[in-house]
């Protein structure tokens, strides 16, 4: 049973950089089984894609964001990590990270993390 | 870009089936997973491939595709059914979600 841990700062200034990290147990981000992902959700809104990892470091984003994102993997701790630039208000969202059970997804996201708010505001 | 449409809300009475639908262009050559979300919850996958459920999801929930229109079915809805739900397809190996629609039970 994979679980997810979202961990990172609660709020960040505009202009700034949002960083997230999503610890991973009970899988292995090296396996070439599983697919990881960050998807966020603003308050009382829909859920937005926001990119993917292969185990190979192979990414995949979301046009609207592909400009100032970057999802990476660290194997030696069994995370991966968000990174988004430049942000502003419109970026205030809760965090999501997520896995699929098999590395072309269509079996759908399986595994969530609890979510993390993240605040841009000065 | 591509967009899947649901609409916002959708009512039921206990014991009655729900249905919430999902549009797309070309959404019959897609793939289409559900979601419910409950308040302050993560999503659940209840639907994935249009018509399979994961395990522990029960039998009520269904799923199907017609054309350009993917469909949530909820049997015998009972109270703990109400929530948002959410479809996701693929597009160009992007993902994308529909606006999302609230189940009232």
């Amino acid at each position: 049973h994979v679980q997810l841990q979202e961990s990172g700062p609660g709020l960040v200034k505009p202009s700034q950089t949002l960083s997230l990290t999503c610890t991973v147990s009970g899988a292995s981000t090296t396996s070439d089984s599983y697919y990881w992902g960050w998807i966020r959700q603003p308050a009382g809104r829909g859920l937005e894609w926001i990119g993917r990892i292969y185990y190979t470091g192979s990414t995949r984003y979301n046009p609207s964001l592909q400009n100032r994102v970057a999802i990476s993997l660290d194997t030696s701790k069994n995370q991966f990590s968000l990174k988004l630039t430049s942000v502003t208000a419109t970026d205030t969202a809760v965090y999501y990270c997520v896995g699929c059970s098999d590395m072309s997804c269509q079996g759908g996201f399986d595994s969530w993390g609890p979510g993390t708010l993240v605040t841009v505001s000065s | 870009s591509y967009e899947l449409t649901q609409p916002p809300s959708v009512s039921v009475s206990p014991g009655q089936t729900a249905t919430i639908t999902c549009s797309g262009d070309k959404l019959g050559d897609n793939n289409v997973c559900w979601y419910q979300q409950k308040p302050g919850q993560s999503p659940l996958l209840v639907i994935h491939q249009y018509t399979k459920r994961p395990s522990g999801i029960p039998e009520r929930f269904s799923g199907s595709n017609s054309g350009d229109t993917a469909t949530l079915t909820i049997s015998d809805t009972q109270a703990v059914d109400e929530a948002d739900y959410y479809c996701q397809a693929w597009h160009t190996s992007t993902v994308v979600f529909g606006g999302g629609t609230k189940l009232t039970v």
